[in-house]
């Protein structure tokens, strides 16, 4: 049972345009999610998170959305640079030790 | 970066051999983990530790065993290696419950 699901693998987009990944969690007692990003033969590094109390957190170029009646999160990058392919995983946490990760998108941006 | 290593970073070894995977961190947190990587799943937990001696199961744990003696090591091991075993090794730590984790490099385990 996946609670938390990232239904496309992969993305392309046009550098300088925006990326938008998506993230649905099916567990209501979710009220903190994060977003990874991952280089190959790299571990996983913090990219930004979000509490179940906002709608939205921004770092940068790097925006986090929280709908929390559609259990929907995405992560918006823009502008969108080739530095910004990887893997990107979502994760989420509720009242427990642990993290329940999504199967990742992989996100290439083309010159 | 967080301060944390894992050995070996690769690993080649036979089905039925035991294998221990070892996580090193220098930044004393409490919280620690292990997860597995594999095309398909994303990141598994397999166990994790909120404290010297303290381990809980993640939810892939059959067929591997965490200790934990010191605060700054956590060690994974494989009872009895199997092909299914294949896969990438990462450790993570955390200062607090399900708070931002820290991931380490990874280990690649081949079992042939």
């Amino acid at each position: 049972d996946q609670q938390v699901k990232q239904n496309s693998p992969s993305l392309s987009v046009q550098e300088g345009r925006i990326s938008i990944l998506n993230c649905d969690y099916t567990n209501s007692m979710f009220d903190y999610f994060l977003w990874y990003k991952k280089y190959p033969a790299e571990g996983p590094t913090f990219l930004i998170s979000i509490s179940s109390i906002k709608d939205k957190n921004e770092d940068g170029r790097f925006t986090v959305f929280l709908n929390k009646s559609a259990k929907h999160l995405s992560l918006h990058i823009v502008p969108s640079q080739p530095g910004d392919s990887a893997v990107y995983f979502c994760a989420a946490s509720g009242h427990t030790d642990k993290l329940i990760f999504g199967t990742g998108t992989r996100l290439q941006v083309f010159p | 970066d967080a301060g944390i290593t894992q050995s070996p970073r690769h690993k080649v070894t036979e089905t039925g051999t035991p294998v221990t995977l070892r996580c090193h961190q220098t930044e004393n947190h409490r919280y620690m983990y292990w997860y597995r990587q594999d095309p398909g799943h994303g990141l598994r937990l397999i166990h994790y530790s909120y404290g010297v001696k303290d381990t809980d199961k993640g939810e892939v744990s059959d067929g591997y065993s965490v200790s934990r003696s010191k605060t700054e090591d956590f060690l994974l091991t494989l009872e009895s290696a199997t092909s299914s075993q294949t896969s990438v090794y990462f450790c993570a730590i955390s200062e607090a419950s399900a708070y931002e984790q820290y991931f380490g490099p990874g280990t690649r385990l081949t079992v042939t």
